[in-house]
């Protein structure tokens, strides 16, 4: 059976100053990872994604998230936040070929304060 | 572009009363999902279905009921509230299987539910 563990349930940060944050995986098969992203009163909607090749995938707005199988992360990373990152994020992982089934994190609570 | 439209917003409910959370979709999406939110706890699943006529067991259905009758509409049922269903509910559907990458799960609003 496949986990996420997002280590920070929680993560202030000012303005413009970089934030990474953390999601580690178990799985005994190959994996998909996800990243999405709730703002306040929302639904959540995809950031990111990985299937395969490049392990360094990259959203719209300036996120990036890289695989690291060996380690088993995902870790989610922004050079320098905006209040309007202010948002709930939560890593997601799917099993390849076992249904695919998508088990999600319990999110990080980013606030990005003046 | 409507997306996915979950009614209503707000409830309350009694304990051991029924409701009936609404969810449409204008998106010609097969698959359809319910989940349910409570803080610290991330989202779990409650029941899905992959097309009209079918539906599955998620990670957490006890309590709860559904039925797909159409593509567009995926109605979830409590029929005893309890306080442990006290949540905030989501509704999303994608194309294909979320999990495959193919298709993006596309997420409602939410019900904010409060049983006492």
């Amino acid at each position: 059976a496949q986990s996420v563990t997002q280590l920070d349930s929680q993560v202030p940060v000012f303005e413009e100053a970089p934030v990474e944050l953390r999601c580690n995986y178990s799985s005994s098969v190959s994996v998909y990872l996800f990243w999405y992203v709730q703002y306040p009163n929302q639904g959540l909607q995809l950031l990111l994604k990985y299937l395969s090749g490049s392990t360094l995938v990259e959203s719209i707005n300036g996120f990036e998230a890289e695989f690291n199988k060996s380690q088993t992360s995902f870790h989610l990373r922004k050079p320098s936040v905006h209040i309007s990152d202010t948002a709930e994020y939560f890593c997601a992982v799917s099993d390849v070929g076992s249904n695919y089934k998508l088990t999600f994190g319990k999110g990080t609570l980013l606030t990005v304060n003046p | 572009n409507a997306g996915v439209t979950q009614t209503p917003k707000f409830r309350i409910l009694k304990i051991g009363q029924s409701m009936t959370l609404q969810c449409t979709q204008d998106m010609n999406h097969n698959y359809m999902y319910w989940y349910r939110q409570d803080p610290g706890m991330g989202l779990k699943l409650i029941y899905y279905s992959v097309g009209a006529g079918i539906t599955d067991k998620g990670e957490v259905p006890n309590g709860y009921n559904v039925s797909r009758s159409t593509t567009e509409d995926f109605p979830l049922r409590l029929e005893l509230a309890a306080p442990s269903q006290t949540s905030v509910y989501f509704c999303a559907s994608s194309g294909k299987n979320s999990g495959t990458g193919e298709s993006p799960l596309h997420f409602g609003n939410g019900t904010r539910l409060t049983v006492t």
